[in-house]
């Protein structure tokens, strides 16, 4: 069965830093291409980063220069690394298993249940 | 950023009626890159329709996805209490792959 398992979320300070991670089983991670994608409270979905089987990465413009995306394939995790936090990043970010990816534009297989980002003093 | 208009954005519909969603994108999704999702509460969204009419692995098949270009459906052809949810569509035809702003639908 295909698990992907987001923690990491917390309450940070505007201008703060987070790391998130996924820890992933039930498939050959290292053959697959990984995103995540973030939802705010009572809004929609929204991609933010992806990264392909050989670490080829793509950011949203929103988070460019705030974002980064790292995969470590011999643990099965995937990592969101995110500087500089302000309040619209408040929401929560899913890890989301990409199939049929083009130049980082995917569709998402699975999704995990979610880590809840929020910015706030 | 290719934009995706879905319609309605609220339903509300008895169990075993038949019910079908929009959504428009703002220009021509290439290769049919349109995807359905149903997100219900307090849940993540699971992939119901991929390629614009493939169903996904285990939905059931009063689930049917429709269309090319920019205009794109889903439809539901018999309501059951668990259809519940949000509804969105996204394309992954270009840069950035975006969604629409979902359509929920209620079971009276």
């Amino acid at each position: 069965e295909v698990q992907l398992v987001e923690s990491g979320g917390d309450l940070v300070q505007p201008g703060g830093s987070l790391r998130l991670s996924c820890t992933t089983s039930g498939f050959s991670f290292n053959s697959y291409d990984m995103n995540w994608v973030r939802q705010a409270p009572g809004r929609g979905l929204e991609w933010v980063a992806y990264i392909s089987s050989g670490s080829t990465t793509y950011i949203a413009d929103s988070v460019k220069g705030r974002f980064s995306v790292s995969r470590d394939n011999a643990k099965g995790s995937l990592y969101l690394y995110m500087y500089s936090l302000r309040a619209d990043d408040t929401a929560l970010y899913f890890c989301a298993r990409g199939r049929q990816c083009t130049g980082g534009n995917c569709y998402v297989d699975y999704w995990g249940q979610g880590t809840l980002v929020t910015v706030s003093s | 950023e290719v934009l995706l208009t879905q319609s309605p954005g609220t339903l509300s519909l008895f169990p075993g009626e038949r019910v079908t969603l929009s959504c428009r994108a703002s220009q021509s999704v290439s290769g049919r890159s349109l995807a359905w999702y149903q997100q219900q509460p307090g849940q993540a969204p699971r992939l119901l329709i991929y390629g614009a009419t493939a169903r996904a692995t285990g939905i059931p098949d009063r689930f049917s996805g429709s269309g090319s270009g920019t205009d794109f459906s889903l439809t539901i052809s018999r309501l059951e209490p668990e259809d519940s949810a949000v509804y969105y569509c996204q394309q992954y035809g270009y840069s950035p792959w975006t969604f629409g702003r979902g359509t929920k639908v209620e079971i009276k």
